[in-house]
């Protein structure tokens, strides 16, 4: 079946740090790959998506690329704020069939001062 | 605004009772879901709808029914045979068609704690 492995967090980073969560992933077929951000109190929202191998998508300064070969999709940014503290899901939708997405466990980011 | 609307954003419940947790979306989107968070475990799926009259089990379906009457809405019962409640909820919803990558797009979620 379908997984996506992220590392554990917390994550707490300096402002202006580098950012790199890990994400690699287990499914058959080419699935589409997402990080989705949870704020505080929240629900999920859409960060990035990558499509098809080598895609890299990007967003808000952040940046994963779909690596096929690795079946990874590592979420990096050059520099955080504050305003990143969240907690970051790597997800998949395997391609046919019913829109079921996988989640990984989430990874969360403390950025301070 | 097109968007999900969860309600209410928190309930308590007695352990016994049955408590529905509503989603309604006006966003048009055929698709629509209903996942569960615990910390550390990440999002699972609880039942997801793809047409109106139609539903299907997610990963952890048991203690939970739901009904998909209208388009807009998607509501979800915490029955009192599910054993470990408290949970944070989330409703999500998405287009179904052809070239669509499934992005989904999530309500601000509901808060259950079970007394």
């Amino acid at each position: 079946g379908n997984s996506v492995t992220q590392m554990e967090g917390p994550v707490t980073l300096s402002e202006e740090a580098f950012l790199t969560i890990n994400c690699t992933y287990t499914a058959t077929g080419y699935p589409s790959l997402f990080w989705y951000v949870q704020y505080p109190g929240e629900g999920l929202q859409l960060l990035l998506k990558a499509t098809k191998a080598d895609d890299k998508g990007s967003n808000k300064g952040f940046e994963a690329t779909y690596r096929k070969e690795t079946t990874s999709f590592h979420l990096e940014k050059g520099s955080v704020q504050v305003s990143d503290s969240a907690v970051y899901f790597c997800a998949l939708l395997n391609s046919g069939g019913y829109q079921k997405v996988t989640f990984g466990t989430g990874t969360k980011l403390q950025v301070i001062p | 605004d097109g968007g999900i609307t969860q309600s209410p954003k928190y309930l308590f419940r007695k352990e016994g009772q049955n408590v529905t947790l509503s989603c309604e979306q006006n966003l048009n989107h055929d698709a629509m879901y209903w996942y569960r968070q615990d910390p550390g475990q990440g999002l699972r799926l609880i039942y997801y709808s793809q047409i109106v009259n139609d539903f299907q089990k997610g990963d952890i379906a048991e203690g939970y029914s739901v009904s998909r009457e209208k388009k807009e809405s998607f509501p979800l019962t915490v029955t009192s045979a599910q054993k470990n409640p408290t949970a944070f909820y989330l409703c999500a919803s998405s287009i179904v068609s052809t070239g669509d990558t499934g992005e989904l797009f999530f309500g601000e979620g509901s808060r259950l704690t079970v007394l």
